[in-house]
């Protein structure tokens, strides 16, 4: 079974600041990993997502994140904060589907991102 | 390509009515899904179709929730008798090789 661990429910940065947004995964096989952003009442958009080959994966608004198999982890990171970053952010995790399609997502319990001015 | 549409996007119903919503997915996606997020929490899996099978359903699911695929394309899921516990964002995503994408969610309030 897959589970998906975010540490820390709340992180407050000052704008320009750096975002670290934690997330530790646990996977029977080699697992695919997503970042989601969600905005209020809104579903949820992409950031970034690993499947295969380079482990620095570059997203959307100045995102990436880090496969480190060795740490079962996938962080979130930003360089410098901007105000329209605040928001909930979700990690997940995915079964590989046969090989042709994604399976189905295992989220974390969210963390809540304010950027303070 | 508009991709995933979902519909209503709310709905408010009294205890005990019976509810039902729709998910359109992108065309060329043969995955679909449903997830149910409530407040403060994550998004739980219910159930996801192959074309128009149905191959899982989450514990989660009770029998008073069915989906269906009908002909692979779009999806509805009904909620019957409703409770307050059902209470939550449903969310509707499809995927295929290239991607996994999530619909805007249908916000159910029950009274």
């Amino acid at each position: 079974a897959q589970s998906v661990t975010q540490l820390g429910s709340h992180v407050s940065v000052s704008e320009g600041a750096l975002v670290l947004l934690r997330c530790n995964y646990s996977s029977s096989v080699p697992p695919y990993l997503f970042w989601y952003v969600q905005y209020p009442n809104q579903g949820l958009q992409l950031l970034l997502k690993y499947t295969t080959g380079a482990t620095l994966v570059k997203g959307i608004n100045g995102f990436e994140a880090e496969f480190k198999k060795s740490e079962t982890s996938f962080h979130l990171t930003k360089p410098s904060a901007h105000m329209s970053d605040a928001a909930e952010y979700f990690c997940a995790v995915s079964e590989i589907a046969g090989g042709t399609s994604y399976g189905k997502l295992t989220f974390g319990q969210g963390t809540i991102l304010t950027v303070h001015p | 390509d508009t991709g995933v549409s979902q519909d209503p996007r709310h709905k408010i119903t009294k205890r005990g009515q019976n509810v039902t919503f729709r998910c359109d997915p992108i065309s060329e996606h043969n995955r679909l899904y449903w997830y149910r997020q409530t407040l403060g929490q994550g998004p739980e899996f219910l159930t996801y179709f192959q074309n128009e099978a149905q191959l899982e359903k989450s514990r989660l699911l009770s029998d008073r929730f069915s989906a269906e695929r009908p002909k692979g394309s779009f999806s509805t899921l009904e909620i019957q008798r409703t409770e307050q516990g059902d209470s939550a964002m449903y969310l509707c995503a499809s995927s295929s090789t290239g991607g996994y994408t999530f619909g805007s969610g249908t916000r159910l309030t029950v009274v």
